[in-house]
């Protein structure tokens, strides 16, 4: 069964630092997903990506934070100059339609601590 | 704003019996989807089962099936027969039909023992 996948799956890094996490979405999938999770805290919608552009945003996904998709397979979140409260579980998700017509499927996440 | 809340941070069961996780909802929207996600101790998160708001009948997938009460603004998740692969944190979470993001409830951890 086609199954998102994310790298790294743990990542340090140093306050400052940049950071790119990666996904590779289900192969047909057009809607693309960042969630995160804050340790102990509620998973969070940060953004929903659709034809090359960011479709939806939340409060969160603030100048520091960007998204693309560098070619045809993968989908990637930067973090420009990461904070130490950007330490989190992040999720990559994707679904063939969006707004839950459709299911969206997660990836195992990137857990990202910063120093 | 849409809201999820489910009020049991830790639920177990044995091994064959069934449990109910609760979850309750806010919005003012009339058209919406409804899941529950399951997140084993290995990480990813997984569709258990899904609602649509419109659809008066109540979703089934083999041993999962819900409750939904659209008045109530409730959507409770049964366990039937339940098995030790079914150990995991639970999310319930929303979304309107004109949005992208789905709100996830703060999780129910659920153990089944032997």
């Amino acid at each position: 069964e086609p199954e998102v996948t994310q790298t790294p799956s743990h990542q340090v890094t140093q306050m400052g630092q940049e950071v790119i996490l990666r996904c590779v979405p289900i192969s047909n999938h057009l809607y693309f997903y960042w969630y995160r999770q804050i340790l102990g805290q509620k998973v969070e919608f940060l953004v929903s990506f659709y034809n090359n552009e960011i479709s939806e945003k939340s409060e969160i996904f603030d100048d520091q934070f960007s998204v693309e998709r560098p070619d045809g397979s993968n989908f990637t979140l930067k973090i420009r100059s990461t904070k130490l409260e950007d330490s989190a579980m992040y999720f990559c998700a994707s679904s063939e339609a969006s707004g839950g017509v459709e299911t969206q499927y997660f990836g195992p996440g990137t857990r990202l601590l910063v120093l | 704003a849409q809201t999820v809340t489910q009020s049991q941070p830790e639920m177990s069961v044995q091994e064959a019996e069934t449990v109910t996780l609760s979850c309750t909802y806010d919005t003012s929207e009339n058209n919406y989807y409804l899941f529950w996600y399951k997140q084993p101790p290995s990480r990813q998160m997984i569709l258990v089962i899904r609602q649509e708001a419109y659809k008066q009948q109540n979703a089934t997938e083999n041993r999962f099936s819900v409750n939904f009460q659209k008045a109530a603004k409730s959507f409770s998740l049964k366990i039937s027969d339940s098995q030790l692969g079914d150990t995991a944190m639970y999310f319930c979470a929303f979304t309107a039909y004109n949005t992208d993001k789905l709100i996830f409830g703060t999780g129910t951890r659920l153990q089944v023992f032997p």
